[in-house]
């Protein structure tokens, strides 16, 4: 079955520290890949998305990810992260030509300490 | 804009109440979906909605019953429910599910607890 695996079930760094959530997924042909992010009492919010061409994706609030079609992986990177960026990261695919299924990840959750 | 809004923003409901869950969307998107999400789980996808009809069931118990009354609305009507369905419950909307580069953007969700 179709999966997708975040590494890094929580991540806790200081302020201004570099920033990389690893997702991996195990479906062989054409994919989506989404990464969405869950703020403390919010909903899911989409950070970046790639569909096809330059595997390297930028997003909001300084992130981007990099889609590795060899290593079926989409990792999430910022340079720089801040405390408002603590939060839960859900990496999401959606294989090509299906109806609208989105496979999430089981999320990171990311805390930024001042 | 890619406001999604759900309400009511909490429901408790006993075992034997009929409630509704309600998602609205003025973007124009032609698919809407109904996802559940437990805590510290990532959502799951429950129904899909497109073009005003029902495209993906993903075996859900028929205690929750999906309506979608037009384009821009979903309901997800529920009866009977057990303790275990307690959850968020996610609306999300996209423009069109089988375009190749089709985006879902969530609503805030509705959590829901069943005593």
């Amino acid at each position: 079955a179709q999966s997708v695996s975040q590494h890094n079930h929580h991540v806790i760094l200081s302020e201004a520290a570099s920033l990389e959530l690893g997702c991996n997924y195990s479906y062989g042909g054409t994919v989506n890949l989404f990464w969405y992010v869950q703020y403390p009492g919010q909903h899911l919010q989409l950070l970046l998305k790639y569909f096809s061409g330059d595997p390297l994706v930028k997003g909001i609030k300084g992130f981007e990810a990099e889609f590795i079609k060899s290593k079926f992986s989409f990792n999430l990177r910022k340079p720089s992260v801040q405390w408002s960026d603590t939060a839960e990261y859900f990496c999401a695919v959606r294989r090509g030509g299906s109806q609208g299924n989105l496979i999430f990840g089981k999320g990171t959750k990311l805390s930024v300490k001042p | 804009d890619t406001e999604v809004t759900q309400t009511p923003k909490h429901l408790v409901m006993g075992m034997t109440n009929k409630k509704s869950l309600k998602c609205e969307q003025h973007m124009g998107h032609r698919a809407m979906y109904w996802y559940k999400q437990k805590a510290k789980k990532p959502p799951e996808l429950m129904f899909v909605y497109s073009y005003e009809k029902l495209s993906i069931n993903e075996s859900v118990p028929s205690r929750f019953s999906p309506e979608c009354p037009n384009s821009s609305l979903l309901n997800l009507h529920l009866h009977a429910l057990q303790p275990e369905d307690s959850a968020l419950y996610l609306c999300a909307s996209s423009q069109d599910s089988g375009h190749r580069t089709d985006t879902q953007y969530f609503g805030p969700g509705t959590r829901l607890t069943v005593l």
